[in-house]
């Protein structure tokens, strides 16, 4: 079946330092991908999407990168602050095929260490 | 505001007690949709729907049914909820403009079912 995954469950770093989340998924129809964060309580918030005719987009210090051909995309957190410590989820959606339809990955939890 | 908002926000039941979920958005948004999230398993997609009166059954459906007869709510009924069913809800809106689809989450759910 379809599935979205992300390399690690959990990823720890300091802060200042830059952070990368990565995800693969295995739908090669998939259309648009979302990063979201999810602190603690609270439901998810976007923070950057990419489409699939693209390899790179950049936000306010994030940036994805989205590698068609290994079917990956990964997450870059420059700076890292103590506000950063989340969860992140990767997100794939179609706009053909099962429009409407989302996948999530599982999840990582980012510790900024101070 | 721009909001999503669900009630209740936290919901202790018994077996077999038909309960009912609330979802409202106010951004005149065409999509909603229920996932549910469990402890290392991220978010599963119930149900979405594209539009008033369309509604399609996501990737974890069963013991679940939703309505969509005005823009704004999206109710997740549990007929006959089971333990299987304690859960972390969330309810999201989308505006599907083109290819984006950036969905704006509630606050959740969280429900149990004894």
């Amino acid at each position: 079946g379809e599935s979205v995954g992300l390399h690690l469950p959990t990823l720890s770093v300091q802060e200042g330092d830059n952070s990368i989340i990565n995800c693969a998924y295995s739908n090669s129809a998939s259309d648009y991908f979302i990063w979201y964060k999810q602190e603690s309580g609270k439901g998810p918030q976007f923070i950057i999407d990419i489409r699939s005719n693209m390899d790179k987009r950049q936000g306010q210090r994030v940036t994805v990168l989205l590698n068609k051909t290994v079917k990956h995309l990964s997450l870059q957190i420059a700076a890292t602050q103590p506000g950063d410590s989340a969860v992140y989820f990767c997100a794939e959606s179609r706009h053909n095929t099962n429009a409407g339809k989302s996948t999530f990955g599982d999840g990582t939890t980012l510790t900024v260490k101070p | 505001e721009a909001q999503v908002t669900q009630n209740p926000r936290y919901l202790i039941t018994v077996t077999g007690k038909k309960l009912t979920v609330t979802c409202s958005q106010n951004m005149n948004h065409e999509y909603m949709s229920w996932y549910r999230q469990d402890p290392g398993l991220g978010l599963r997609q119930i149900y979405y729907s594209m539009n008033v009166e369309v509604t399609d059954k996501g990737d974890v459906p069963e013991g679940y049914k939703v309505s969509r007869k005005e823009k704004r709510n999206f109710p997740l009924i549990l007929e006959s909820p089971s333990p299987n069913q304690t859960s972390l809800y969330f309810c999201a809106s989308s505006h599907r403009t083109g290819v984006a689809d950036t969905q704006y989450f509630g606050p959740g759910t969280r429900l149990t079912v004894l």
